[in-house]
């Protein structure tokens, strides 16, 4: 069965920086597809990126990249220039290709907070 | 606009009683999800609609059950069954559940408390 790590219960950042949140997966599938969620307070999950596996180019929206390592099997986020509205929850999520019903596998979540 | 209502926003029930959480999305989707949050967890997949008339088992079905007589709506019941209801339940939708489009949209999700 594929799990999701994600070992960071809570990261801090202060306004304007950056900062880094890390997941990890494991599967025996070579094609899938991972995620990033966004859940801020308000509890409503918005996407942030998706990641092919079989595109070796890190995705990337505006002010979030992503740093995909498969063979490592890790699915970083980096925020960018981060804004007060960045604080919230974030998931990775996993779904093979294949995947019966499209089922997502989340992670634990990680809490960012930034400091003005 | 388009996109995934879900209402109440807040819900509360008494033990034994069931209770039905409404889902109703605008945005022409086929398939139709229901997750179980719990406080400082990830989302569980409890039921989910490929199609209309469809639906199948997630994870964590036990204690509830659904109904897709409509493409647009997807509607939850917790059952007196279900022996820990209390948690946030969110709604998604995506176009289809197979190839690389078919990327999950959530709705703002409905609180349940049992009493």
């Amino acid at each position: 069965a594929q799990t999701v790590t994600q070992s960071q219960p809570e990261m801090s950042v202060q306004e304007a920086e950056t900062v880094t949140l890390s997941c990890t997966y494991d599967t025996s599938e070579s094609d899938y597809y991972l995620f990033w969620y966004k859940q801020p307070p308000s509890r409503q999950m918005i996407l942030v990126i998706r990641q092919e596996a079989y595109k070796q180019q890190n995705a990337t929206e505006n002010r979030f990249s992503v740093n995909f390592q498969k063979a490592a099997k890790s699915f970083s986020l980096k925020i960018s220039d981060s804004q007060l509205g960045d604080a919230a929850m974030y998931f990775c999520a996993y779904r093979r290709i294949l995947a019966a019903g499209n089922k997502l596998t989340f992670g634990g979540g990680t809490r960012v907070l930034v400091k003005p | 606009d388009g996109g995934i209502t879900q209402s109440p926003k807040y819900l509360f029930r008494k033990e034994g009683q069931n209770v039905t959480l409404s889902c109703e999305q605008n945005l022409n989707h086929d398939a139709m999800y229901w997750y179980r949050q719990d406080p400082g967890q990830g989302l569980r997949l409890i039921y989910y609609s490929q199609i209309v008339n469809d639906f199948q088992k997630g994870d964590i079905a036990e204690g509830y059950s659904v109904s897709r007589e409509k493409k647009e709506s997807f509607p939850l019941t917790v059952t007196s069954a279900q022996k820990n209801p209390t948690a946030f339940y969110l709604c998604a939708s995506s176009p289809g559940t197979s190839g690389g489009g078919n990327t999950q949209y959530f709705g703002p999700g409905t609180r349940l408390t049992v009493l």
